[in-house]
């Protein structure tokens, strides 16, 4: 089955801190994602990859970059984290076309004091 | 921007009833449409797709997709208490990106 692993599982960092979270994956998709969910907003889609080296804004990019050094591996850095970033981020990889799920990672539960 | 909605915000049902979820979207060029499942503590699954109007089944789930009236729906048949989870519609504009909406979460009582 598809295998999509994030590191850190729990972060806890300082406002003003530099924060990054890995995404990696083993299924060979081209597309990957970046989502934070937040209760009553779902999940919104914050960076996508169409491919090594390429990165895309989702709907809210402000306040994080993203990195796709290569197919397997996508990062969402915080170069300066505040409390509003608090919230649970997703990476996910899907392949193309209509038919294409996303498969998404654990998550990553992080916490700016 | 595509708006996604979904009601209601939460849902109980008693274990063996039927659970029906709904999802209305705002961009009329909409074609492909996904429900996605999430258990407590872990990532979103796909559920189940559906891009034409009208019914699909899959097992025990049923989605319903009214392009014309901007809404597609999700009904459980026979529910379980495995299936209490928080559920997403999400509509995909384009083949490379979806957009969620807020959840359902269902809680199926024995």
């Amino acid at each position: 089955e598809a295998a999509v692993t994030q590191s850190p599982r729990n972060k806890v960092a300082v406002t003003g801190g530099k924060v990054t979270l890995s995404c990696n994956q083993t299924n060979n998709h081209n597309n990957m994602y970046w989502y934070r969910q937040d209760t009553g907003h779902g999940l919104r889609l914050i960076h996508y990859s169409y491919g090594a080296g390429s990165t895309e804004k989702g709907d809210i990019p402000d306040g994080y970059k993203a990195s796709r050094p290569s197919q397997e591996n996508f990062s969402l850095i915080l170069e300066l984290a505040t409390p509003s970033q608090t919230s649970v981020y997703f990476c996910a990889s899907g392949g193309q076309g209509r038919h294409a799920e996303q498969f998404f990672g654990p998550g990553t539960r992080l916490t700016v004091l | 921007q595509q708006k996604v909605q979904q009601s209601p915000e939460s849902l109980i049902v008693p274990e063996g009833g039927m659970a029906s979820l709904n999802c209305t979207f705002s961009d009329r060029n909409s074609q492909y449409f996904w429900w996605y499942r999430q258990h407590s503590g872990e990532g979103p699954k796909a559920l189940m797709s559906i891009f034409s109007n009208g019914d699909k089944k899959e097992g025990r789930f049923t989605a319903h997709l009214n392009k014309a009236s901007l809404y597609v729906s999700l009904h459980i048949k026979d529910s379980q208490p495995s299936d209490s989870a928080l559920y997403f519609c999400a509509v995909m504009p384009n083949y490379n990106v979806l957009y969620f909406g807020s959840g359902t979460k269902l809680t199926v009582e024995p």
